[in-house]
């Protein structure tokens, strides 16, 4: 396992349309977070699974935004009519739990256009 | 919310040099990180703590609970060490909550 696998890297796509990014975090670790990161700013909490279940969401994460974790394993972030706000690195990063660091993917880059 | 100021926001040092990045945070927490970035995005975990000292390498974190401060120390610097260097803490929930960063360029 060499950690935290994130596709795709990038992604540009048309304001309105729909996009869907991975992750598939090391494969011991039972928590899973995604995170947003725009230019010059520290990422942003998006959500929370432990196991399949989501635990926590932010306030970021409007209803166009939905995320899964089936089976406690990989996890999707699906973005729906996307806007050029959307703009951003998606980060997923994973954990064992609060007590143990925390492993990153390489994130999604998306540009709405 | 916890808030989590850096500072300073950009540094610039040459190589050799010992450099010094600082993190306050407003309330009580669990853990204290101090992560990595390079451009293109990959973000490393440097350190873990929530009390004292560590050191690895060159790099040492630490951590004074009472003032709610962190400092990050990377001793003779390298021109490999520019990257952004992200403070973030977590508190007894899940989620991390970060700095903005600050963002190093060591010059030869």
């Amino acid at each position: 396992d060499t950690g935290v696998s994130q596709d795709p890297r990038h992604k540009i796509t048309k304001r309105g349309q729909n996009v869907t990014f991975r992750c598939d975090p090391i494969s011991e670790h039972n928590r899973l977070y995604w995170y947003r990161q725009t230019l010059g700013q520290g990422p942003e909490f998006l959500t929370y699974f432990q196991n399949e279940a989501q635990l926590e969401k932010s306030r970021l994460l409007s209803d166009r935004f939905s995320a899964e974790r089936p089976k406690g394993s990989f996890s999707t972030l699906e973005i729906q009519r996307t806007e050029q706000g959307d703009s951003a690195m998606y980060l997923c990063a994973s954990s064992i739990d609060s007590f143990y660091g925390y492993t990153f993917g390489s994130g999604t880059r998306l540009t709405v256009v | 919310k916890n808030e989590v100021e850096q500072s300073p926001q950009n540094l610039t040092a040459q190589e050799g040099e010992f450099i010094t990045i600082n993190c306050s945070y407003s309330v009580g927490i669990s853990a204290l990180h101090w992560l990595q970035q390079h451009p293109g995005g990959g973000i490393v975990s440097l350190f873990m703590l929530s009390s004292g000292k560590k050191k690895h390498g060159r790099l040492i974190a630490t951590i004074n609970i009472q003032e709610k401060h962190s400092s990050l120390h990377i001793t003779a610097s390298h021109p490999r060490d520019s990257a952004v260097y992200i403070c973030a803490v977590s508190n007894s929930g899940y989620a991390l909550n970060f700095g903005k960063g600050t963002s190093l360029l060591v010059t030869p």
